[in-house]
């Protein structure tokens, strides 16, 4: 079965600086996505960004980045500038192929941003 | 684009009875429908998974009998919480994925139902 690890329950960042959140997975496929989805107190799950497990590029997506090291199974996201708006709750997700499976979740990561 | 729609936002309802819960894609056709479960401070938890015009694939542990899921049409696909309890209470999400027809490969998430069984 696969797994999605997140360690980290909770990170606090000051307003503009960077922050890395840790998610960590376990698979036996070769053929996977990974994503970073943001649920803010709303509730609605926004993606944030998504890695093709075949690609050896880092995604990355306007502030956020991420450091996909597939032989180590880890998936770090990293948001620079940090804003007040990024204050959410972070989950790591990980789905096989880019099929019809539902994803996995990891337990999430609470964001907390000091002005 | 990629808009998905859920109803009722909030419901209530005695424990006994039973509640549907309404998912919908608004500008793009799903050929496949998750719903998910989501109890307070923790994460989302795959229950099952529907495919339009076929029966739904329910997680270990989901009672099928429980959460009824019908995916009548690429459009719509609604979830049925029979006798409810307490216990049933939580905050449930959908997600719809495109598939090849539509363009869509992504999943994407409606807003949530909290269901609420006194």
């Amino acid at each position: 079965a696969q797994t999605v690890t997140q360690s980290q329950p909770e990170m606090s960042v000051q307003e503009a600086e960077t922050v890395t959140l840790s998610c960590t997975y376990d698979t036996s496929e070769s053929d996977y996505y990974l994503f970073w989805y943001k649920q803010p107190p709303s509730r609605q799950m926004i993606l944030v960004i998504r890695q093709e497990a075949y690609k050896q590029q880092n995604a990355t997506e306007n502030r956020f980045s991420v450091n996909f090291q597939k032989a180590a199974k880890s998936f770090s996201l990293k948001i620079s500038d940090s804003q007040l708006g990024d204050a959410a709750m972070y989950f790591c997700a990980y789905i096989i192929g880019f099929g019809a499976d539902g994803l996995t979740f990891g337990k999430g990561t609470h964001l907390i941003i000091q002005p | 684009g990629a808009v998905v729609s859920q109803h009722p936002s909030r419901v209530i309802c005695k424990s006994g009875t039973s509640v549907k819960i309404e998912c919908r894609s608004l500008d793009f056709q799903a050929t496949t429908m998750f719903w998910y479960r989501q109890f307070p401070k923790q994460s989302l938890m795959l229950m099952a998974t529907s495919n339009e015009g076929s029966k739904a694939t329910y997680e270990q542990g989901v009672e099928k009998d429980k959460f009824l899921i019908n995916h009548a049409s690429l459009t719509l696909s609604t979830l049925t919480v029979t006798s409810a309890h307490p216990e049933d209470s939580s905050f449930y999400i959908c997600s719809a994925r495109g598939g090849r027809t539509s363009g869509v490969y992504e999943q994407y998430f409606g807003p949530g139902t909290r269901l609420t069984v006194t």
